[in-house]
């Protein structure tokens, strides 16, 4: 278990720029989450993936972002034509979910901070 | 719609005495409930949950929670702070089904002072 790994830790982009995050989760586990996560506040979910399904994504969510998770294993997320209001530390989770109302508790991993300039 | 408020942006103790972290929540159901610590250039880690059962559920470095129903609240407990449990705590629940997400508080710092 050498837990969840996030690339890049650091991006600076300017205004416009498109950006790709990239996340391995845990080898075994089935779900992978994506939160966004501003200074004072705590994780905004965005999305997630139980194995290469998406199950949910944020009414929030701006057309301008999309996340894959190819295979089921490690997924990316894309935001395009980024704004200011997109700098934020980008998490990604993990967990194995059973489905029989058993949660499993998420696996962060150290996040992508995004800054655009 | 479910949501978690942590009324207290900040918590001040000094080593040794009791600590508390407040929490509430609302959600449709019953809920899930689980405390994560962030340290300073850390990633979250989980503390504890609670699903069902006992209403005191013990987690991580000495930690424990206490869920009651009727206040809708899952407040974090521990006897005896240590200069060590400073960080920015957070509560996060989920609905009691399969789905998986699950929604933060906002956060609270605890500081334990020697």
């Amino acid at each position: 278990d050498t837990g969840v790994s996030q690339n890049p830790r650091h991006k600076i982009t300017k205004r416009g720029q498109n950006v790709t995050f990239r996340c391995d989760p845990i080898s075994e586990h089935n779900r992978l989450y994506w939160y966004r996560q501003t200074l004072g506040q705590g994780p905004e979910f965005l999305t997630y993936f139980q194995n290469e399904a998406q199950l949910e994504k944020s009414r929030l969510l701006s057309d301008r972002f999309s996340a894959e998770r190819p295979k089921g294993s490690f997924s990316t997320l894309e935001i395009q034509r980024t704004e200011q209001g997109d700098s934020a530390m980008y998490l990604c989770a993990s967990s194995f979910d059973r489905g029989l109302k058993i949660p499993s508790p998420l696996h962060f991993g150290n996040g992508t901070r995004l800054t655009v300039t | 719609a479910q949501s978690v408020a942590q009324p207290e942006d900040q918590v001040n103790v000094a080593e040794g005495n009791p600590l508390t972290v407040k929490c509430t929540y609302s959600v449709s159901g019953n809920p899930y409930l689980f405390w994560y610590v962030q340290y300073p250039n850390r990633g979250l880690q989980f503390l504890l949950k609670y699903i069902t059962g006992d209403n005191l559920v013990k987690g991580s470095y000495g930690f424990e929670a206490e869920f009651n129903k009727s206040q809708t609240s899952f407040h974090l407990k521990k006897p005896s702070a240590l200069v060590s449990d400073s960080a920015l705590y957070f509560c996060a629940v989920r609905r009691d089904t399969n789905a998986g997400k699950s929604t933060f508080g906002d956060g609270t710092t605890l500081t334990v002072k020697p």
